[in-house]
């Protein structure tokens, strides 16, 4: 169990138009998903808290009218990157949570913007 | 907010050699200690974990220490194999009294298992 699932896999968008990246739990239901951002050789940046039936929380210095999450059940979150910028080109990763501060992360979503 | 640090960043072992990777921790009320594995373009696995009632936790030829007072955790790989080289994160958080925390990664150890 704890399979999550990240939709697209890839997207290339061009610069001022918006993306949304869909997270899903298959097997498990998740109120708290997370969402995090990965640069090429580098960590995992956790940027906001994803919680459902109430507003996201997000991390310092990440901007919440840029990234809009949506948490509409027990097993879907989005993200919708708005106005993407070349900037804004990175691996996105979504986790759920399984209860126990347990997080199975989806495949991620590599996101270029042109 | 929290701070985890980890050493080293690349570590090359022998294959069916040993393999130890360091972190350490900055918010004592962190209590959830995992760690994953990732490969190139993948996903990060959980591999093990641990949470802060307990000192020591192993799964075959992996295992993980924790000392709470001086705030460090450590992953142990026993006999290598080629298949163990990844990337590997450690990470911390607050989450595992039931609340839900986002985890604090590490900055990752490259492991290389040589032939």
């Amino acid at each position: 169990g704890a399979v999550v699932s990240q939709h697209p896999s890839r997207v290339i968008c061009k610069s001022g138009t918006s993306v949304k990246i869909e997270c899903r739990s298959l097997d498990f239901q998740a109120t708290t998903m997370f969402w995090y951002r990965q640069f090429p050789k580098q960590s995992l940046m956790l940027m906001a808290t994803s919680n459902e039936g109430s507003k996201a929380t997000y991390e310092q210095g990440v901007e919440k009218d840029k990234f809009l999450i949506n948490h509409a059940s027990l097993t879907l979150s989005t993200l919708t990157v708005t106005s993407a910028h070349p900037e804004d080109s990175s691996f996105y990763i979504c986790s759920a949570n399984r209860g126990r501060g347990e997080q199975y992360f989806g495949p991620g979503t590599r996101l270029t913007v042109t | 907010g929290e701070n985890v640090e980890q050493h080293p960043s690349t570590l090359s072992v022998q294959e069916g050699d040993s393999a130890v990777i360091k972190c350490t921790y900055s918010d004592s009320a962190s209590n959830y200690f995992p760690w994953y594995k990732q490969e190139l373009g993948k996903r990060p696995q959980l591999i093990i974990d641990i949470r802060s009632n307990v000192g020591e936790k192993k799964d075959q030829r992996i295992a993980v220490t924790l000392n709470k007072t001086a705030k460090h955790f450590s992953l142990h790989i026993t006999e290598t194999q080629p298949e163990d080289s990844a990337v590997y994160f450690c990470a911390a958080s607050r989450g595992s009294g039931g609340g839900a925390d986002g985890l604090t990664f590490g900055k990752g150890t490259h492991l290389i298992i040589q032939p």
